[in-house]
């Protein structure tokens, strides 16, 4: 199956701060999601982006099909945006990438 | 209706018991999906039915028996389970043509 790696791991951030989490993949997918996971364990869709660019509110994201990654935007943020988020990719066999652990302190 | 609904949300039991966890999905998906996830891990997939059929079993032990009764609803038997199937369970589903997935709040499951 297709390897999923997510940069950076952990990341804290000031609130207010703006923020690049990479998502990098081994084969070609051709449906990528990207979600939030708050800390009570709910993912979040936040975005269905299999290439291209799409924006939502202080979130967008772009993924680059042919280079085999996508990138998530998070602009001036909030306390709310703590959590994991995480891409995944895969025709029903989805794999998840490993995630990025993000803080954001006030 | 557009949520995946799973109960219970947190379960205890003991290596000898049986229970059995449920997802439920009012949005006419036609694929859903069980999947594992331990702390400070991603989620991992263990079934997948589409149009209620088993298409994907990720070599999961016998020990957890998947059943999709209908469209709507998918079960996760549980028996004779180890203290290390301690996670959180996700469910998800799909709309055709099954890119998307929408995830259900998870059921926090501890053997003792």
């Amino acid at each position: 199956g297709i390897q999923v790696e997510q940069s950076p791991p952990d990341l804290i951030l000031q609130e207010g701060a703006n923020s690049t989490l990479r998502c990098n993949f081994s084969d070609s997918v051709n449906n990528l999601q990207w979600f939030h996971q708050n800390p009570w364990g709910q993912l979040i869709n936040l975005f269905y982006i299999p290439s291209g660019t799409k924006q939502n509110g202080r979130l967008s994201a772009t993924t680059v099909a042919t280079e085999r990654y996508s990138l998530l935007y998070i602009s001036s943020s909030q306390t709310t945006d703590s959590g994991v988020y995480f891409c995944a990719g895969g025709y029903q066999k989805v794999t998840f990438g490993t995630g990025t652990k993000l803080q954001v302190i006030p | 209706d557009t949520e995946v609904t799973q109960t219970p949300k947190h379960l205890v039991m003991g290596m000898t018991n049986k229970k059995s966890l449920k997802c439920e999905q009012h949005m006419g998906h036609r694929a859903m999906y069980w999947y594992k996830q331990k702390a400070k891990k991603p989620p991992e997939l263990m079934f997948v039915y589409s149009y209620e059929k088993l298409s994907i079993n990720e070599s999961v032990p016998s020990r957890f028996s998947p059943e999709c009764p209908n469209s709507s609803l998918l079960n996760l038997h549980l028996h004779a389970l180890q203290p290390e199937d301690s996670a959180l369970y996700l469910c998800a589903s799909s709309p055709p043509p099954f890119y998307e997935q929408y995830f259900g709040p998870g059921t926090r499951l501890t053997v003792t």
